[in-house]
């Protein structure tokens, strides 16, 4: 059982590349989500998603998009990369919330560095 | 759209003392879930503790125990003898339940408390 995983683990983009992070998971989840992570920020959400199909804005959205064009998958992309990108990304996912054992799993995060 | 509030960006304790960080939350919603995770140096987030807010008592896991105050909306998290393994970043979360109100199913976080346990 992977659990949630994220590919690739580590990048390094020159500003204004392109890329696409994927993270999958095998748990059959409804929810997924993306955030970034900045040091004295906390996790800051970007996209989620609460079905196939389905995707919603977070916090900070802008400059990212995504797709769930399958359950199990959800990408998160970059079209022109900034050095105000440079982030660690982290996927989670969760059932819909509404079960005594309800929690985030998290993949294992995504260093992006933007020079 | 709710938010979560931790006010201590760093703290320390002494091996198996005891440590409480604090968490505060706002929110419109009734039902709800709140979380602490627990982020190492290896950048894995770990879930520690899961409260629902429906549940008036406080949960526990092991050296883990929560103080919920419902209508404070607060949410602090409770470390009994400290070890060393507890090192870590420390994250307050809040998902609301299913089918509650027309808010958003957001899971926020707080912006984390760094704790070191010293031997």
């Amino acid at each position: 059982n992977a659990g949630v995983t994220q590919t690739p683990k580590f990048r390094v983009l020159k500003t204004g590349q392109s890329m696409t992070l994927l993270c999958a998971q095998d748990m059959n989840h409804e929810y997924m989500y993306w955030y970034r992570q900045d040091p004295g920020m906390g996790l800051r959400l970007i996209h989620y998603s609460v079905g196939e199909g389905t995707t919603a804005k977070g916090e900070v959205p802008d400059g990212y998009n995504v797709s769930r064009l399958k359950k199990q998958n959800f990408l998160l992309g970059l079209e022109s990369a900034a050095p105000s990108q440079t982030s660690v990304y982290f996927c989670a996912s969760t059932f819909t919330p509404g079960r005594p054992d309800t929690e985030a799993f998290f993949g294992q995060g995504t260093r992006l560095t933007v020079v | 759209a709710q938010t979560v509030t931790q006010s201590q960006p760093e703290m320390s304790v002494q091996e198996a003392e005891t440590v409480t960080l604090s968490c505060t939350y706002d929110t419109s919603e009734n039902n709800y879930y709140l979380f602490w995770y627990k982020q190492p140096p290896s950048r894995q987030m770990i879930l520690v503790i899961r409260q629902e807010a429906y549940k008036q008592q406080n949960a526990t896991e092991n050296r883990f125990s929560v103080n919920f105050q419902k209508a404070a909306k607060s949410f602090s998290l409770k470390i009994s003898d400290s070890q060393l393994g507890d090192t870590a970043m420390y994250f307050c979360a809040f998902m609301k339940r299913r089918y509650s109100g027309a808010g958003s199913y957001q899971l926020t976080f707080g912006k984390g408390t760094k704790l070191s346990v010293i031997p």
